[in-house]
């Protein structure tokens, strides 16, 4: 069975701090996601990362996938009330079927 | 342009009763999923379907059933509700492009079954 393993399973910091937290498998995967989930809400796709290796920012987000594409890493600079969330990552193995984390429930006080 | 729509938001059955879950999209997308997400267990594929025409089973099929009724339809069915599926149930259609798969997911629908 494959599985992705999120950690930390809940954080809870103050505004302006920053934060990693991380996915990770035993499993190789084609590509990786990353979604943030809000209460009440369905998931939505923040990034994907395909190569080994790989960055990508979104504004004050840094998304890298492992080098050998097992593992994930989301990492906050000054995290902000809007930041809190459910995130998710998502791992493609290469059918039609997607993996998913359990999730990181972030809660940024103001 | 509005993603992916599901219907009901919210939902109360009791113990045997049966309802359909509906889910539609509008990005022309060629596979649809059915998943459930519980506490501390993230999403469980329920089942999915590749492209219209053809369904399959995901992780956790048992109680439940589905319909592709066209390239943007796709329902859920609870044939007789039990209180293990008491949980919110999220519609997806995916892009994919190569052996990359990003969904897009409906807001969902919260069933509780008494």
């Amino acid at each position: 069975t494959q599985l992705l393993e999120q950690s930390p399973q809940f954080l809870s910091i103050q505004e302006g701090e920053n934060l990693t937290v991380y996915c990770n498998s035993s499993s190789v995967f084609s590509s990786l996601q990353w979604y943030r989930q809000e209460p009440g809400e369905g998931p939505v796709l923040l990034v994907t990362v395909v190569t080994g290796g790989e960055v990508k920012k979104l504004k004050r987000l840094t998304f890298q996938f492992g080098d050998a594409r097992k593992d994930s890493s989301l990492h906050i600079t000054a995290a902000q009330p809007g930041d809190t969330g459910l995130y998710l990552c998502a791992g493609n193995t290469g059918g039609f079927k997607t993996i998913f984390g359990a999730g990181t429930r972030l809660f940024v006080k103001a | 342009n509005a993603g992916v729509t599901q219907t009901p938001k919210f939902q109360v059955l009791k113990t045997g009763q049966s309802m359909t879950l509906q889910c539609a999209q509008d990005m022309n997308h060629n596979s649809m999923y059915w998943y459930r997400q519980d506490p501390g267990m993230g999403l469980r594929l329920i089942y999915y379907s590749a492209s219209e025409g053809t369904t399959d089973k995901g992780e956790v099929p048992n109680g439940y059933n589905v319909s592709r009724l066209n390239k943007r339809e796709f329902s859920l069915r609870l044939e007789s509700a039990a209180p293990s599926q008491t949980s919110v149930y999220f519609c997806a259609s995916t892009r994919t492009s190569g052996s990359i798969n990003e969904q897009f997911f409906g807001p969902g629908t919260r069933l509780t079954v008494l």
